[in-house]
């Protein structure tokens, strides 16, 4: 059976330092894969999603990046953090352009 | 993008009591997915609904997609603590997202 896995699950960061979350995802091959924030009362707001190695699409212009080194590894990153970053972030995978999603476990991160 | 419409955003209701929570959108929808979230934690998928009309039965859930496929209800039978969480309804389609805000539903014992 597949399985998706983000870490870490909590992270407190100082503004302006980096960011590196990760998740990968066992069980499966070329899966599409996304990075989510969700904030409350808000819904889910898709950052990043990618339907292959090196292949990324960013739906919103903001302080981070995503990488996919390999079929199954997600990666969210910031060079440098903004206050306005913390948030809960959500990986996930689908097959397809219709396909249900399944998610991570979440990261929370705290920008101080 | 949000294009679903989820009422009521909170719910509190007594342990053995029933629920619905509604999903609806002025879009036809393909497909809708509902979802469970508990704090700190992923929403976890409950179920798929794909054709108008359809009912699907997940223990005391009761789902519900509309007729037209612009609406979806949940409904819960005899609530217990265990259901309480953050239920979502979510579209997803060509790798992008439709959802409501999610409805907070707090069964008390």
């Amino acid at each position: 059976s597949q399985t998706i896995h983000q870490w870490p699950a909590t992270l407190v960061q100082p503004v302006g330092s980096p960011l590196s979350l990760e998740c990968t995802v066992e069980g499966t091959s070329n899966p599409n894969l996304y990075w989510y924030r969700q904030a409350a009362g808000r819904g889910l707001q898709l950052l990043f999603y990618s339907v292959g190695i090196g292949q990324i699409s960013s739906e919103v212009p903001q302080n981070l990046s995503a990488s996919r080194p390999q079929d199954r590894q997600f990666i969210l990153s910031s060079k440098k953090l903004l206050l306005s970053d913390s948030g809960f972030y959500l990986c996930a995978w689908s097959f397809g352009r219709a396909g249900e999603l399944f998610f991570g476990e979440g990261s929370r991160l705290t920008v101080l | 993008t949000q294009l679903l419409e989820q009422s009521p955003q909170f719910l509190s209701i007594q342990e053995g009591e029933n629920l619905t929570v509604y999903c609806n959108s002025s879009s036809v929808f393909s497909s809708l997915q509902w979802y469970r979230q508990e704090p700190g934690e992923g929403p976890v998928l409950l179920v798929t609904v794909v054709t108008g009309g359809e009912v699907k039965k997940l223990k005391r859930l009761t789902f519900q997609f509309g007729d037209a496929r612009k609406d979806s209800s949940l409904h819960i039978t005899a609530a217990q603590p265990g259901d309480t969480g953050l239920y979502l309804c979510i579209h997803s389609n060509d790798y992008k997202l439709s959802f409501g805000a999610g409805t907070t539903v707090t069964v008390r014992a």
